[in-house]
């Protein structure tokens, strides 16, 4: 099973600021990894496929890099609507796909 | 409007069964894989079950095998995820999702919360 450990567990930024997120894979999953957006009471959405690739809808504020075991989500600059949680998935090495644990993005 | 639904989910006694289901809405599900993906309160998402799309293919994680069952019925548009012996390990929101052919998800129903508690 890919393990996928999300770093850090809660991040604090002002509005505006830049967000980094980190997702390391316990083995290669190439570019096949996926990043969601989850608020509380919701669903997730799809936010990046392919390691870098934006989904439908997702602003160009947000972009995903890397490949291989670490992969980065960065949001340039943090608007209200922002603040939520966020999953990295891997979908190469299955069953099972699995999770990171997830990054909580706060207002500080 | 694309939309998966849920629905099946309650509080339970540990032990007893239930059947979740998920209709599509403004989306025909035959044409894809579809997955079960639950989450419990206050943890990340956990992968449980995907069918194919012609229910020929199934696949559960490890936990849930001999316990959990995962089937369709493409003319009624709707996926099915059948749980017995349930523990409250189990308690949970439980999503389905619709994946492309890489097995990312990009369609989520809303959940059904099912909660396992004597």
């Amino acid at each position: 099973e890919v393990v996928l450990t999300q770093s850090p567990a809660t991040l604090s930024v002002s509005p505006g600021e830049r967000a980094t997120l980190s997702c390391r894979a316990s083995q290669s999953v190439g570019i096949n990894l996926a990043w969601y957006q989850q608020k509380p009471g919701q669903a997730p959405r799809l936010l990046i496929y392919g390691a870098s690739n934006r989904a439908a809808g997702t602003p160009t504020s947000f972009s995903g890099s890397g490949s291989g075991t670490d992969f980065t989500l960065t949001i340039s600059s943090l608007q209200s609507e922002d603040f939520a949680s966020y999953y990295c998935q891997q979908y190469l090495h299955w069953p099972p796909l699995t999770f990171g644990q997830g990054t909580r993005v706060e207002i500080k | 409007q694309v939309q998966l639904v849920e629905s099946g989910g309650g509080v339970v006694q540990p032990g007893t069964s239930l059947r979740l289901s998920c209709v599509g809405s403004g989306l025909s599900v035959s044409s894809f894989a579809m997955h079960w993906v639950r989450q419990a309160p206050g943890k990340g998402p956990e992968w449980v079950a995907a069918i194919s799309y012609d229910g020929r293919d199934k696949f559960y994680e490890d936990s849930v095998k001999g316990r959990i069952t995962i089937s369709r019925d493409n003319a009624k548009n709707t996926v099915y995820l059948e749980m017995n012996s349930l523990t409250p390990e189990d308690t949970a929101i439980y999503f389905c999702a619709k994946s492309k052919m890489s097995l990312y998800y990009d369609v989520w129903g809303q959940g059904t919360l099912v909660t396992v508690s004597s």
